[in-house]
């Protein structure tokens, strides 16, 4: 199989502190992973695409001071959102492709982040 | 940028029927995939089905088929004998087939109702 965990799936934290989102490929090697955004019945925003042992790579919009992302090993990114407001809650995705050239992405089952 | 259109917010179906969710797409690459995911409420995606635009044969996986047609750019899925497990939102997605281009375009999603 092809799992992707997140960790946590639920948090909650007071504005201006930072929250760290793990998203880990369980039994496979990641080259690429995926960070989206996702608003109540809405679709998925990719926000950016995160390479191991490179800098992300972020879509036009999508602040990098902000949302800091790590892809430290082919098995872990991190996404880091800084001095978090009200207006960063919602819902984060990531997900992650065998290889490169891979057709199929595998999703994690996502983090709500609530910003009080 | 590629853009993936769902024009239908909401669809519904009775339990045992047929209904087919409509997708459109906009590129001009000759080779690509498309996809059909689905986001039950516990917000996991999953992949229902895909196809590789080099193939002339529709994709069918069980009770999910699809109707590509490559030169309209439109995608569609059928869901035959409709279960309550299939109400969800459903997500088409395109991704290109060039070595760089691994980032997936979704579509604004249709939302299924299954009625008992």
């Amino acid at each position: 199989g092809a799992v992707v965990s997140q960790h946590p799936s639920r948090v909650i934290c007071k504005s201006g502190t930072s929250v760290k989102i793990e998203c880990r490929s369980l039994d496979f090697q990641a080259t690429t992973m995926f960070w989206y955004r996702q608003f109540p019945k809405k679709s998925l925003m990719l926000m950016a695409t995160s390479n191991e042992g490179s800098k992300a790579t972020y879509e036009q919009g999508v602040e990098k001071d902000k949302f800091l992302i790590n892809h430290a090993s082919l098995t872990l990114s991190t996404l880091t959102v800084t001095s978090a407001h009200p207006e960063d809650s919602s819902f984060y995705i990531c997900s992650a492709g065998k290889a490169v050239n891979t057709n199929e992405q595998f999703f994690g089952p996502g983090t709500r982040l609530t910003v009080l | 940028a590629q853009t993936v259109t769902q024009s239908q917010p909401e669809m519904s179906v009775q339990e045992a029927e047929t209904v087919t969710l409509s997708c459109t797409y906009d590129t001009s690459e000759s080779d690509y995939y498309l996809f059909w995911y689905k986001q039950p409420p516990s917000r996991q995606m999953i992949l229902v089905i895909r196809q590789e635009a080099y193939k002339q044969q529709n994709a069918t996986e069980n009770r999910f088929s699809v109707n590509f047609q490559k030169a309209a750019k439109s995608f569609s899925l059928k869901i035959s004998d409709s279960q309550l497990g299939d109400a969800a939102m459903y997500f088409c997605a395109y991704r290109s087939a060039w070595e760089n281009g691994n980032q997936f375009y979704f579509g604004t999603g249709t939302s299924l109702t299954v009625i008992p």
